[in-house]
């Protein structure tokens, strides 16, 4: 069973306009939600991550928000580029976990020129 | 800074032959040890994670073992591959009571 819940699986989106990928989750206990983004062929890199006791975190084209009481977090990513073009993965962890992270099903973008 | 490698990057296998992959980290001390593998255009599935080094976990029973046998060490290991052990491995690591992880390379690995 799919602890973090991710979606769309796919999108495409015009170069200069917003992408938004949701996640929903349903443990409680999930303390650190992070962002992961996935080029081919590589492997996937930490982008921005957030903790429950914000709402939102913004780092230059990419925000978290953050929605504790939905038990839901989000990604936009602001003026997409095609260089933004990858798969993301939202992910979420909880203390005395070793920490480990249960995934999304991930959702690939596609930046239009 | 800390660094993460894999090797190899690539692998052909034929079925029921043996596997070892390896995973080293530099830059860090007692990092916390993963092992995911990721079949095409999926998720990621948490095969294995370590604490310490002989302290191995396993997430989902399967065709693989995992061993740590250094600190910075983590290896993954089959002694008879399926056709359906193909996927791209990736191995990852954090530090002990950090959420951030970081992940290596990958190794892509075909069973044929």
């Amino acid at each position: 069973q799919q602890q973090v819940k991710q979606s769309p699986q796919s999108l495409i989106v015009q170069k200069g306009g917003i992408s938004i990928i949701n996640c929903a989750y349903e443990n409680t206990a999930f303390d650190y939600f992070p962002w992961y983004q996935q080029f081919p062929g590589k492997g996937p890199a930490l982008l921005i991550a957030i903790r429950p006791d914000v709402s939102e975190k913004k780092e230059g084209r990419f925000t978290i928000s953050f929605n504790k009481s939905a038990k839901q977090f989000s990604l936009h990513i602001m003026d997409s580029q095609p260089g933004d073009s990858a798969t993301y993965f939202c992910a979420a962890s909880m203390q005395n976990s070793w920490g480990k992270l249960q995934f999304g099903a991930g959702t690939q973008v596609v930046v239009t020129p | 800074s800390q660094t993460i490698h894999q090797w190899p990057a690539t692998l052909v296998q034929p079925v029921g032959s043996p596997l070892s992959l390896e995973c080293t980290v530099e830059g860090t001390s007692n990092p916390n040890l993963y092992w995911y593998r990721q079949a095409a255009g999926r998720g990621l599935q948490l095969l294995f994670y370590s604490v310490g080094i002989g302290q191995i976990s396993s997430e989902v029973p399967q065709n693989l073992s995992a061993s740590r046998p250094q600190d910075r060490q983590f290896i993954l290991s089959s002694k008879k591959l399926l056709l359906s052990d193909s996927g791209f491995y990736l191995c990852a690591w954090s530090l002990p009571g950090s959420g951030e992880q970081y992940f290596g390379p990958g190794t892509r690995l075909t069973v044929t």
